[in-house]
């Protein structure tokens, strides 16, 4: 699988946009990219994935890079609930084989 | 909603004893994954099932085992219970299939081995 690389921490202003960096330069070609988040002390929860277009959802928008080398996830409006571990993964098709890294720690202040 | 059910939250066991852990989904999931979560390591996968009965190593399968005999049950086991076991516990759930690639996870169990 390949590896991917988030900052380990950022702060984000409630009701402004956060935008989540991750490289992923080693991504295959069947390689999706996902995103999920993790709350204190509950489990993972997915939030989108894709594979070349941008997409969006009811919980947030992911822009990848035409070479597929890294991409941008978009909470548009944060709130005080957003603040969590935010992983970016890379994997294969069928998704059995998600291997998750450190992530970004996400504190959205008031 | 797709639920994901862990047996426990929290559990303390005693070094050498077998331990299950027991995971149930109620979205007739093909696929079932067990992770373990530790400060610093992140996420890595144990083990995962694609199909009733089968299953495939994941990235750290030594000293665990696991056990699928329904479709939506997927147990952990713990053959003979190690203090380098105490961790954070997490079982998921995946539809499989074209395009649902997406996976639910529990709510987690601590387990504690003294």
């Amino acid at each position: 699988d390949a590896k991917t690389t988030q900052p380990p921490s950022m702060d984000c202003a409630e009701g402004r946009a956060a935008n989540l960096p991750c490289n992923h330069s080693t991504i295959s070609g069947n390689e999706y990219v996902y995103w999920y988040r993790q709350i204190h002390s509950q489990g993972p929860q997915y939030i989108i994935h894709g594979l070349k277009n941008n997409e969006t959802n009811e919980m947030a928008s992911l822009i990848i890079t035409e070479d597929r080398k890294s991409s941008t996830l978009i909470l548009p409006h944060a709130t005080l609930r957003d603040t969590a571990v935010y992983y970016c993964i890379v994997g294969e098709a069928a998704g059995n084989k998600l291997t998750f890294g450190g992530g970004t720690r996400v504190l959205v202040k008031p | 909603d797709v639920k994901v059910t862990q047996s426990s939250r929290y559990l303390v066991k005693r070094t050498g004893e077998k331990v299950f852990l027991e995971c149930v989904q109620d979205m007739d999931h093909e696929n079932m994954f067990w992770y373990r979560q530790d400060p610093g390591l992140g996420l890595r996968l144990i083990y995962f099932s694609y199909d009733v009965k089968m299953k495939e190593k994941g990235d750290i399968p030594e000293g665990y085992s696991v056990s699928r005999e329904k479709k939506e049950r997927f147990s952990l086991i713990l053959e003979s219970a190690s203090t380098n076991q105490t961790s954070m516990y997490l079982c998921a759930s995946s539809l499989g299939g074209s395009g649902r690639y997406e996976q639910y996870f529990g709510p987690g169990t601590r387990l504690t081995v003294t």
